[in-house]
């Protein structure tokens, strides 16, 4: 079945770069998704990247696909306070699009 | 707008209540879900709806029904549950078909049973 890993924790200083990272076990994942969530919040879509990319770039955040690895990492330039919070990275696949299958999610503690 | 509403925000009831949680997206999405999220936990897909139709049905106890009246709304009725229903329950869209997959949550209600 699907699997995906996460780290449970990354604490970074204010304005250095965080990385957070992912490895997925369905070699059939077709979409890759990073979500945010506020304490007491709904998830927020982040960025998703499809299998056949292996880099995005969206304003402070770069999402690197190693499809070979099956890994998956978010980077966060000039990290802020506000982007404390648990990221959870997921993934679907073409066969069952429909179920997305989240990691544990890693929580991210900006120090000030 | 790329905005999933969820009604309520916070609901306690007891264990022989019945009550109903609503989603509603005007995004034009042909596909809605319904998850729960315990605590420090990722979210646990329940049900998912595609063209208004019940396409998946992880296995939820029969306590909650899903509804989804037209292809905006999306109700959870909840009924006769447990302590351990407690959770986080989250809507989410997607465009479906040839639109992509890319699945956009609400807010979440905050349910308490007890």
């Amino acid at each position: 079945g699907e699997d995906v890993e996460q780290s449970l924790f990354l604490s970074v200083r204010e304005g250095d770069s965080s990385v957070i990272n992912c490895t997925y076990t369905d070699s059939s994942s077709t979409y890759l998704y990073w979500y945010k969530q506020e304490p007491g919040a709904g998830l927020q879509l982040l960025t998703y990247i499809f299998s056949n990319m292996d880099m995005k770039q969206d304003q402070r955040l770069t999402v690197l696909l190693n499809k070979k690895d099956k890994h998956l990492s978010l980077r966060i330039a000039d990290t802020q306070t506000g982007d404390s919070a648990i990221y959870f990275c997921a993934e679907s696949n073409s066969g069952g699009y429909q179920k997305v299958t989240f990691g544990i999610g890693t929580k991210l503690q900006v120090i000030p | 707008d790329t905005e999933v509403t969820q009604t309520p925000k916070h609901l306690v009831m007891g264990m022989t209540n019945k009550k109903s949680l609503k989603c509603e997206q005007h995004m034009g999405h042909r596909a809605m879900y319904w998850y729960k999220q315990k605590a420090k936990k990722p979210p646990e897909l329940m049900f998912v709806y595609s063209y208004e139709k019940l396409s998946i049905n992880e296995s939820v106890p029969s306590r909650f029904s899903p509804e989804c009246p037209n292809s905006s709304l999306l109700n959870l009725h909840l009924h006769a549950l447990q302590p351990e229903d407690s959770a986080l329950y989250l809507c989410a869209s997607s465009p479906g078909g040839t639109g992509g997959y890319e699945q956009y949550f609400g807010p979440g209600t905050r349910l308490t049973v007890t």
